[in-house]
């Protein structure tokens, strides 16, 4: 158990659609991530979150965003959803003391929500 | 183009043997390079981080080398268990400012039968 918290475990929902998923960081960790992992992609760095304020982009899409809220805890919010977003989404949680992937920075992840779009 | 490509694909060995992973990447500039275990529908957990200097890395019975100079991970698995049977990811990551690239290999699946 890595400390990272992620609900739902399972989503599934229609095409058009809008979802919103929860992350809650370990006790002490300031930064959070977004990942999506496809079986055709990989797993891709969406967004990172660093004490409520956005800290490094990566290949999110404009109809996905992102918020870090007073308590730390974070949403991903997806819209418009298409079949070719079901995936994996998973939350990660650093001290981030430094840059986003500096090696002093282990990340810590959830045990991720599955989003399945019909 | 930053890439990291990962060998092989997927890997049968028999529980007891070593196995090694391989992780070419063409990433620029170099901070740090990391590879991670992923059980199938959980999340990653970290084995390694590597940095420019560092050139081998242990965490029990995983090994780490980095050859920064020919662009080369690898991953040791020495004596493999049957909770060994995972994904292993080989992250690597560009900069250390607010244009920090991280850059995902696609895997390599490894199963290990008693």
């Amino acid at each position: 158990d890595s400390g990272v918290t992620q609900t739902p475990k399972h989503l599934i929902t229609a095409t058009g659609q809008r979802v919103t998923l929860r992350c809650s960081p370990r006790s002490g960790d300031l930064s959070v991530y977004w990942y999506q992992q496809s079986l055709d992609q990989g797993l891709q760095f969406l967004i990172q979150y660093y004490n409520g304020e956005e800290r490094a982009k990566g290949n999110i899409l404009e109809r996905f965003s992102a918020q870090q809220f007073p308590d730390l805890h974070s949403e991903l919010n997806l819209s418009s959803l298409e079949l070719g977003d079901s995936a994996l989404y998973f939350c990660a949680s650093s001290v981030a003391l430094a840059g986003a992937f500096d090696s002093y920075n282990e990340q810590f992840f959830g045990p991720g929500t599955r989003l399945t779009v019909l | 183009k930053n890439q990291v490509e990962q060998s092989p694909q997927s890997l049968i060995i028999l529980e007891g043997k070593n196995c090694t992973l391989q992780c070419n990447y063409t990433v620029s500039p170099f901070s740090n390079l990391r590879w991670y275990k992923q059980d199938t529908g959980r999340g990653p957990v970290s084995l390694t981080i590597m940095t420019f200097s560092e050139n081998t890395k242990s965490n029990g019975r995983y090994t780490a080398t980095l050859d920064a100079d020919t662009k080369q991970s690898s991953l040791h698995i020495t004596a493999s268990q049957l909770s060994d049977s995972a994904s292993y990811i080989c992250v690597v990551s560009a900069g250390e400012n607010r244009d920090d690239k991280i850059i995902f290999g696609k895997g390599t699946r490894l199963h290990i039968l008693p």
